[in-house]
């Protein structure tokens, strides 16, 4: 159980393009999603935080124009980048927590490797 | 504020030696929880242990042990007899109660060479 996936896995776009990405909760209902961002060789830093039905809250430093979250479903997210250039090329990972989480615990998708040319 | 630090950049080993990795963390609250992820190449996050701040009994599983110190607040984890498949990026993170964010280490890169 708690399985997230993503979609896509990998993707390369052009630079001024946009690019969704989407996160699933497969077997849970997902109350709470989570959108990282991991650059080469770092740690996972937090993007925003989304809730179900309502604005995703974005950590400082996180352009909202530019990282469009929807958590229109308790089962699914999206994170789209709009007009990528090549400095946002990096490995973006989701993860959810449902109703009754355990400690607090996220269930992690498999990432998507965005390469921005 | 929360933090969690991974002093080890990278560990270098070979086969059949045991390893530990340092996670250190600072938090205000009384309750809390402590994680540890492995992502090896793929990138795919694993996810290894779960401990609350209530529980400090020391986890054994297989060749993975977690010794969660409150008194020192550290929450280091031992790989006995590492194998190449062990090679992999290692991060401890760190979430308050309250369904908190989760607050992640640097990293320590492991890598296991026959």
């Amino acid at each position: 159980g708690a399985v997230v996936s993503q979609h896509p896995s990998r993707v390369i776009c052009k630079s001024g393009t946009s690019v969704k990405i989407e996160c699933r909760s497969l077997d849970f209902q997902a109350t709470t999603m989570f959108w990282y961002r991991q650059f080469p060789k770092q740690s996972l830093m937090l993007m925003a935080t989304s809730n179900e039905g309502s604005k995703a809250t974005y950590e400082q430093g996180v352009e909202k124009d530019k990282f469009l979250i929807n958590h229109a479903s308790l089962t699914l997210s999206t994170l789209t980048v709009t007009s990528a250039h090549p400095e946002d090329s990096s490995f973006y990972i989701c993860s959810a927590r449902g109703r009754t989480g355990l400690g607090n615990e996220q269930y992690f998708g498999p990432g998507t490797r965005l390469t921005v040319t | 504020a929360q933090k969690v630090t991974q002093a080890q950049t990278e560990i270098s080993v070979v086969e059949k030696e045991d390893v530990t990795l340092d996670c250190v963390y600072e938090t205000r609250d009384t309750t809390y929880y402590l994680f540890w992820y492995k992502q090896p190449p793929s990138g795919e996050l694993v996810f290894l242990i779960r401990r609350n701040s209530f529980d400090e009994q020391n986890e054994i599983s297989g060749r993975y042990s977690w010794n969660f110190q409150k008194s020192t607040s550290s929450f280091n984890f031992t790989i006995t007899a590492s194998q190449v498949v062990d090679s992999a990026v290692y991060f401890c993170a760190l979430s308050e109660a309250g369904y908190s964010t989760l607050t992640f280490g640097k990293g320590t890169m492991l890598l296991v060479s026959p």
